[in-house]
């Protein structure tokens, strides 16, 4: 099983800012990582897949990237309502796994 | 647009059984493979099953497998998902979840409205 590592658990950001997320994959996984975002309790929405390719609809503030088996979610110019919890998955090999999350507090 | 619209949770003893269900409007069912997520309380998301658009292939993890059970009527648009011999560990919020993909490159691009399923005596 693909373990998947979230870095940092919390982080504490101010409006305007950068927010920088990390993922790190147990094995290499080529670009088959997905980030999704969920607001309180809200269902949780797609943002990135392939592990750079943006979802419909999501703006360009969100970007994802990659070198070897770390991945890496920013989000530019944060907003209040960016405040969620944040996760990527895998989808190289069954099962599917996420990560644990990382909390965004804006 | 495109709908998922899940039924079917609730409360449930533990060893008990329940069949959750999930009908999809708006895009093409039976071209796309189908998931469950799940979120347990205070804790992060947790992939469940999948299945093949055209329900040849079926996917679980090890901590489910032999107990859930996933299935889809394509004439009906609808999805399901059946949970047997429950535990308390299996209490969560059940996500029916729709997928993108480029190749083989993929993304749970829609998301049902969630239904909570609570294992209790």
């Amino acid at each position: 099983e693909i373990v998947l590592t979230q870095s940092p658990a919390t982080l504490s950001l101010s409006p305007g800012e950068r927010a920088t997320l990390s993922c790190g994959a147990s094995q290499y996984i080529f670009t088959r990582l997905a980030w999704y975002q969920q607001t309180g309790g809200q269902t949780p929405r797609l943002l990135i897949y392939d592990a750079s390719r943006r979802a419909t609809g999501i703006p360009a503030r969100f970007s994802g990237s990659m070198s070897g088996t770390d991945f890496t979610l920013t989000i530019t110019s944060l907003e209040p309502e960016d405040s969620a919890v944040y996760y990527c998955q895998q989808r190289d090999s069954w099962p599917i796994t996420f990560g644990q999350g990382t909390r965004l507090e804006i | 647009q495109v709908q998922l619209v899940q039924s079917g949770g609730g409360v449930v003893q533990p060893g008990g059984s329940l069949k959750l269900s999930c009908v999809a409007s708006g895009f093409s069912f039976s071209s796309h493979g189908m998931h469950w997520v799940r979120r347990p309380p205070g804790r992060g998301l947790e992939w469940m099953a999948f299945i093949k658009f055209d329900g040849s292939q079926k996917e679980y993890p090890e901590s489910v497998k032999g107990r859930f059970s996933i299935s889809r009527d394509n004439s009906k648009n609808r999805l399901f998902l059946e949970l047997n011999s429950v535990t308390a560990e299996d209490t969560a919020i059940y996500y029916c979840v729709k997928d993108i993909c480029d190749g083989d490159r993929c993304g749970h691009d829609y998301w049902g409205q969630g239904t909570l399923v609570a294992v209790s005596s």
